[in-house]
């Protein structure tokens, strides 16, 4: 059965890096999501993207963050100065054109230093 | 703001017992609901959705019930199995699904065997 992967399955780093968050999403999906769930808490939306453009972000997703779709397979978080607020599991999704359920990643820990 | 939420943090059944999940959600204008199921370390993962011209879904063992005049949808599981104590979240997007899922605090089932 085709999944969502993510790598890394954990991330550590000093606060003020950047960080690069990898995601492969199901190959005949068209829509894909990035989602935070710090320690405890619930899953909270970060960006939507859809056509090689962002569709939707929240209010989470600063100028500190950004999104990308280097290639036909790969779509990437960045974080461009971490703080220690950054830590969290961050989940990718994605879906296809036809139905509602989003399939989601086993996520990257990240966690700020 | 608009949110989802949850009645009680933690259940605690007997395996073999049915198990019933609640969630409380507020924008009236909600159409689409997805009940999810988190196990530590792990992604969402899909369980049921119900969109709302509809009361009642019944998948495998799940049953979602939708209540619009007071905003209040359940999971209930039946024969209640230790594979299946996990965090639940209930989640509500728009109709066609593209819009970011906004998530629920999540409800923690405990199995006792």
């Amino acid at each position: 059965e085709p999944e969502v992967t993510q790598t890394p399955s954990h991330q550590v780093t000093q606060m003020g890096q950047e960080v690069i968050l990898r995601c492969v999403p199901i190959s005949n999906h068209l829509y894909f999501y990035w989602y935070r769930q710090i320690l405890g808490q619930k899953v909270e939306f970060l960006v939507s993207f859809y056509n090689n453009e962002i569709s939707e972000k929240s209010e989470i997703f600063d100028d500190q963050f950004s999104v990308e779709r280097p290639d036909g397979s790969n779509f990437t978080l960045k974080i461009r100065s971490t703080k220690l607020e950054d830590s969290a599991m961050y989940f990718c999704a994605s879906r296809d054109l036809e139905r509602g359920e989003q399939f989601f990643g086993p996520g990257t820990r990240l966690t700020v230093l | 703001g608009e949110s989802v939420g949850l009645h009680l943090p933690t259940l605690s059944v007997q395996e073999g017992d049915n198990s019933i999940i609640n969630c409380a959600y507020s924008n009236s204008a909600s159409d689409y609901f997805i009940w999810y199921k988190q196990e530590s370390g792990k992604g969402p993962q899909f369980i049921i959705d119900i969109r709302s011209n509809m009361d009642k879904r019944q998948g495998q063992r799940v049953t979602v019930l939708l209540n619009k005049t007071v905003k209040h949808l359940s999971l209930q599981i039946a024969a209640t199995q230790p594979g299946d104590s996990a965090v639940y979240f209930c989640a509500e997007t728009s109709p066609t699904g593209r819009r970011a899922l906004t998530f629920g605090s999540g409800t923690r089932l405990q199995v006792q065997p």
